[in-house]
Parts: C-alpha cells; structure tokens; sequence
C-alpha cells in the first residue's frame, strides 16, 4: 500500500498568513492527490483533487501543487474559518485510498 | 442539493453485528460508485470499502475484509454496510461518501458512530 506522510502534524498561524502543508507518497502517484478539510464534529470536505484542480464553490486562496510524491497545499491568506484539520488522500493506487495523518491548524 | 445520510450506528458488544445504512438524494445515485471511510476517536481517516455504480466491483480495507460486506439498492438510493464479528478496533464515526472522477470523495454524510464495547 501507498503510505502518505503529511507535514507538519500541526501549525500555528494568524489570520492574513500563508500557510503551505505538505503531502509526501511512498511512491509516485503522478497527480492523483486529493486535499480535505475536516472541522470538529463535521464530515471532510474535499478542497482540491487532481493534485491542482480547484473543487467547485472553494474560495481562490486554496491552491495545490506538486506531482510524483511530493504535494503541497497553499492557504494563500487565512481567513478565521480555515482553522481546522486537512488530509491528502492518494487514489492512484487503488485499493486502498490511503490518507495522510492530517494536519491540524490551529490559530496563533 | 446532494444529501447523504447515514443511520444505523450505536453501541454494541464485542463479536456482535451492526448495519449501517446511507440514504443518498439529490442526483442519479445508480451512477455513481461509492464508499464508506470510517474515523476513530481523536484519529485520521480510515478507507474501509467501496462499491461501483452497479456492484460490480467491491473493495475492502484488509482490516474489514472477511467481516465486513457493503451493498446497494439502486431503486432504494440506498448504501449499506453490514459489519459482523465487531472488535474494539472499529469504534469509529462511519462516513459514507460519492466517488467524484477517479477517486476523489466529493460529497461525504454527516456520519454515523459506531462503539464496540463490553
């Protein structure tokens, strides 16, 4: 199985900052890569997919990047309700989908 | 507006069974592969199976397999999970989810908790 291994495990910001998490695979995935963004209580909620591609409705200051293992995710300026916790997910190799161990960001 | 909707969690004992059911509305269900993705208390994200379109092709995490068994109605817009021979292990919120392309969950329900417990 693909083992993916985000970093940090959690982050510490202030609204207005850039903030980048990063996604790496145990091996190339090309650009199958999916980024999540789950709240407390509530269920994820996908974000980018494609490695790039920008799920309908999410506002333009999320972006994502990268191809082969190694992935990053870009908050370009955070806004009060991106504190939360995100997954990269591989679905290049299936099954299974494996995802990351999240990455939890918290406010500064 | 798509609506998924998870029931059928609850509390139960060590080796005992529970089905999980996803009411799903507001698109073309029958097209759609989908899977369940289950998360255990103050854990990550955990795949558990899939399901296509029309059955065809069934998939389960190793750590399921051979005790868990996901299914459809097409005519009912309705995704199950029958998990039999429960172990501690698999207390989790269960989340039921719609493949979107190749692989990206798109929609997710609100989740259902399951608790194995003596």
């Amino acid at each position: 199985d693909i083992q993916m291994t985000q970093s940090p495990s959690s982050v510490s910001a202030s609204v207005g900052d850039r903030v980048t998490i990063t996604c790496r695979a145990s091996q190339g995935i090309s650009s199958w890569l999916a980024w999540y963004q789950q709240k407390p209580g509530k269920a994820p909620k996908l974000l980018i997919y494609a490695a790039s591609s920008l799920q309908s409705g999410v506002p333009s200051r999320f972006s994502g990047s990268g191809s082969g293992t190694d992935f990053t995710l870009t908050i370009s300026s955070l806004q009060p309700e991106d504190f939360a916790t995100y997954y990269c997910q591989q679905a290049n190799s299936f099954p299974p989908y494996t995802f990351g161990q999240g990455t939890k960001l918290e406010i500064k | 507006e798509v609506q998924l909707v998870e029931s059928g969690g609850g509390l139960v004992k060590p080796g005992g069974s529970l089905r999980l059911s996803c009411a799903a509305s507001g698109f073309t269900f029958s097209s759609y592969s989908m899977n369940w993705v289950r998360q255990a208390p103050g854990k990550g994200l955990e795949w558990v199976s899939s399901i296509s379109s029309s059955s065809s092709y069934i998939y389960y995490a190793d750590s399921v397999k051979g005790r868990f068994t996901i299914s459809r109605d097409n005519a009912k817009n309705s995704l199950y999970l029958q998990m039999n021979s429960l172990r501690a292990e698999d207390t989790a919120v269960y989340y039921c989810a719609r493949v979107f392309s190749s692989g990206w969950l798109d929609y997710w329900g609100q989740g259902t908790l399951v608790t194995v417990s003596s």
